[in-house]
């Protein structure tokens, strides 16, 4: 049962475009939704969060959009750049009793940045 | 900053081998956890650790062993390997507390079952 859905799979964007992927999710109780970037050959690395009482975060060119209501996030990249191409996965983490927090990731999506 | 490191970076294993994966992390974190990333799945905890001597089952224990007897050490062991086993192994330590506390990875170790 997969708790966080992303789109699409793979994306593909000229450079300068804007490179958009979406999450949605289902359980409610999920208090704090990260991104992570991850480069063929590396783990993945925080790239930018959000909390559920904030509708938009902005860092440099990335931007999270977050919409309570319909429970669904999405990144934005602006003025995207080959250095970008890498797979981004959203995830959603729950406050644990027993282990502080845990996350679900959502299944990745693989970003070209062509030149 | 070592972080998070992880060995082997590559194994291949015949069906029914054993062996440990290693992970250390220097960085004091209460919380280490394994993930398993397959294509189109995106990472599914395997088992975690809140602190030496305490571990739990995450999503797909199935198959695995794990033991935390320091903070800096977490070792997943696959008693018996199966093909399904194959995949792309990530370590991650974090601290414990509020939910926001990000997760440092390792760089994975690359599992292959034949």
């Amino acid at each position: 049962q997969q708790q966080v859905k992303q789109s699409p799979q793979s994306l593909i964007v000229q450079k300068g475009g804007i490179s958009i992927i979406n999450c949605a999710y289902e359980n409610t109780a999920f208090d704090y939704f990260p991104w992570y970037q991850q480069f063929p050959g590396k783990g993945p690395a925080l790239l930018i969060a959000i909390r559920p009482d904030v509708s938009e975060k902005k860092e440099g060119r990335f931007t999270i959009s977050f919409n309570k209501s319909a429970k669904q996030f999405s990144l934005h990249i602006m003025d995207s750049q080959p250095g970008d191409s890498a797979t981004y996965f959203c995830a959603a983490s729950i406050r644990v009793e027993t282990s502080g927090s845990r996350l679900t990731f959502g299944e990745g999506t693989q970003l070209t940045v062509n030149p | 900053n070592a972080g998070v490191t992880q060995t082997p970076k590559f194994q291949v294993l015949k069906t029914g081998q054993s062996m440990t994966l290693q992970c250390a992390q220097d960085m004091n974190h209460e919380y280490m956890s394994w993930y398993r990333q397959d294509p189109g799945m995106g990472l599914r905890l395997i088992h975690y650790s809140v602190g030496a001597g305490i571990t739990d089952q995450g999503e797909v224990p199935n198959g695995y062993n794990v033991s935390r007897s320091t903070t800096e050490d977490f070792p997943l062991r696959l008693l018996s390997a199966a093909p399904s086993q194959t995949s792309v192994y990530f370590c991650a330590s974090s601290r414990i507390g509020s939910s926001n506390q990000p997760q440092h990875f390792g760089d994975g170790t690359r599992l292959s079952i034949l």
